[in-house]
């Protein structure tokens, strides 16, 4: 299970709080990606990065942000802001025209 | 944007029986279409993929085939086992440079030994 590492696998945080999730790769890749998943939903686009210091909004971005200071980090932050945090988060990577490769995921809890 | 709609949302096979799943997509410029499977708790790994200058593609029990003109593509999974049981999804993208993968909603099979 090596090359994309999220931790933690678990989190739990207060409403209101901002929360940080984690997302390593050692594959190399260029491109990463945050996605959402609920149940019934599939997977949903948060945000995508192709090459450091730059990254574009997916189809539900609003209450998140991200960074990109480093080709192998794509740190995600849940803020305050979004309305509806409790998920599945799962980040990717892949290289251009292939397969996403895709973390172990972390299940944020927020109540 | 695109949209991709995945059918049917549950499917029940006897160990053994085919199953077959259905994803439609919208936008005519897609030319990559993979195809993950989620076991419940783990990450979606992709099984095969196809892109839109094949029409079908096979890997031992599992094929996809794709129709560019209607806009759909399909995945076969033949001598269904237990262990085929998970959630699998389709997806659409164009594969110029880094794509934007849109997903379908999944398709949670069982199969029933």
């Amino acid at each position: 299970d090596g090359g994309i590492t999220q931790s933690p696998k678990y989190l739990f945080r207060k409403e209101g709080q901002n929360v940080t999730l984690s997302c390593e790769q050692n594959l190399n890749h260029d491109a990463m990606y945050w996605y959402r998943q609920d149940p019934g939903q599939g997977l949903r686009l948060i945000y995508y990065s192709q090459i450091v210091n730059d990254f574009q909004k997916g189809d539900i971005a609003e209450g998140y942000s991200v960074s990109r200071e480093k080709k192998e980090s794509f740190p995600l932050t849940v803020t305050s802001a979004q309305k509806n945090p409790t998920a599945f988060y799962l980040c990717a990577s892949s290289r251009p025209s292939d397969e996403q490769y895709f973390g172990p995921g972390t299940r944020l809890t927020v109540t | 944007g695109e949209n991709v709609e995945q059918h049917p949302s549950t499917l029940s096979v006897q160990e053994g029986d085919s199953a077959v799943i259905k994803c439609t997509y919208s936008d005519s410029a897609s030319n990559y279409f993979p195809w993950y499977k989620q076991e419940l708790g783990k990450r979606p790994q992709l099984i095969i993929d196809i892109r839109s200058n094949v029409g079908e593609k096979k890997d031992q029990r599992i094929a996809v085939t794709l129709n560019k003109t209607a806009k759909h593509f399909s995945l076969h999974i033949t001598e269904t086992q237990p262990e085929d049981s998970a959630v699998y999804f389709c997806a659409a993208s164009f594969s110029g440079g880094y794509q934007k993968v849109t997903f379908g909603t999944g398709t949670k099979l069982q199969v029933i030994p």
